[in-house]
C-alpha cells in the first residue's frame, strides 16, 4: 500500500504563473489536508476535503489559492499568479476518517517545494 | 536515508503523570526540529519548535522538549498530563540546506485516563 502521493518534489515558477500541486491519498483514504510551511515557520492549516468537497478552508488564502479532490484523481492545490510569498513547502495528509469518526490517523505525503522567482 | 522515528506507537497514562515521547532523527546537518499535536476531532497544530539557541524549548500547554544533538533526538514532556492531552504528537525535522521540507515521525496516540 503506497502511502501519500505528492508530486511534483519541486516545482520552479515564475511570479505571475499558475502552480499546480498534485496529492494522491493512500489507498481507501477519502479525506484530504493540505498543510503550508513557509520557511522558517510551523505547519499551518490550509484546507480539509473529502471527496468532491471543500469542508473546511479557513485557512486558505482568500484570493488565488483554491483546492479540489474530485471523485477521481488526486486532490489538486492550485495556485493562480504566484508571488514570492508563496514560496513553501506544502504538505498533503489523508486518513481514512474524518474528524470524530474515530482513528482519524493522518499520513503525510513528502511534501512539494514551491520556488518563486 | 533521512528519517525520523517515534519509538512508541500508543501510550497510555493516568491524569498528572509524567510524559515523554522519544523521536530520534538521522540527518546528519543542521536541523529545525518540530512537535506537532493533533487533538480528536481537529487538525494538527504546532506545540514548539527548536531553531537554534537554549536546547530546552517550551511549547504551548505545558510542553517541553530537548534537544540532545549527541544523541540526534529531540523528546516531548510534560511533567503532568490532563485528561485533555489525549491525542497524536508528531514529531517532524527539516535540514536547514534543504529548506523548510519536513519529515515526519509516525506519530505517538497519547491516551490519557480520567
Amino acid at each position: 500500500n503506497a502511502g501519500v502521493m505528492q508530486n511534483p518534489r519541486h516545482l520552479v515558477r515564475r511570479r505571475g504563473q499558475e502552480a499546480r500541486l498534485r496529492c494522491s491519498p493512500m489507498k481507501g483514504h477519502s479525506h484530504v489536508y493540505w498543510y503550508r510551511q513557509l520557511p522558517e515557520e510551523g505547519l499551518k492549516f490550509m484546507v480539509y476535503l473529502q471527496k468532491e468537497n471543500i469542508i473546511d478552508e479557513s485557512g486558505m488564502p482568500k484570493e488565488r489559492f483554491s483546492a479540489e479532490f474530485p471523485k477521481e484523481g488526486p486532490s489538486i492545490l492550485r495556485i493562480q499568479q504566484v508571488v514570492r510569498g508563496d514560496s513553501a513547502a506544502y504538505f498533503c495528509a489523508s486518513s481514512p476518517r474524518g474528524p470524530g469518526q474515530g482513528n482519524e490517523k493522518l499520513f503525510f505525503g513528502s511534501g512539494t517545494q514551491l520556488s518563486v522567482l | 536515508a533521512q528519517s525520523v522515528s517515534q519509538h512508541n506507537h500508543h501510550v497510555i497514562l493516568s491524569e498528572a503523570a509524567s510524559l515523554e515521547l522519544g523521536c530520534n532523527y538521522s540527518y546528519g546537518g543542521t536541523v529545525n526540529l518540530f512537535w506537532y499535536v493533533q487533538y480528536p476531532g481537529q487538525h494538527l497544530q504546532l506545540l514548539l519548535k527548536y531553531f537554534s539557541g537554549d536546547p530546552l524549548v517550551k511549547g504551548i500547554k505545558g510542553f517541553e522538549a530537548e534537544f540532545i544533538k549527541s544523541k540526534f533526538s529531540f523528546n516531548l514532556r510534560k511533567p503532568s498530563v490532563q485528561w485533555s492531552d489525549t491525542a497524536e504528537y508528531f514529531c517532524a525535522v527539516n535540514l536547514k540546506a534543504a529548506g523548510n521540507k519536513l519529515t515526519f515521525g509516525g506519530g505517538t496516540r497519547v491516551l490519557v485516563k480520567p
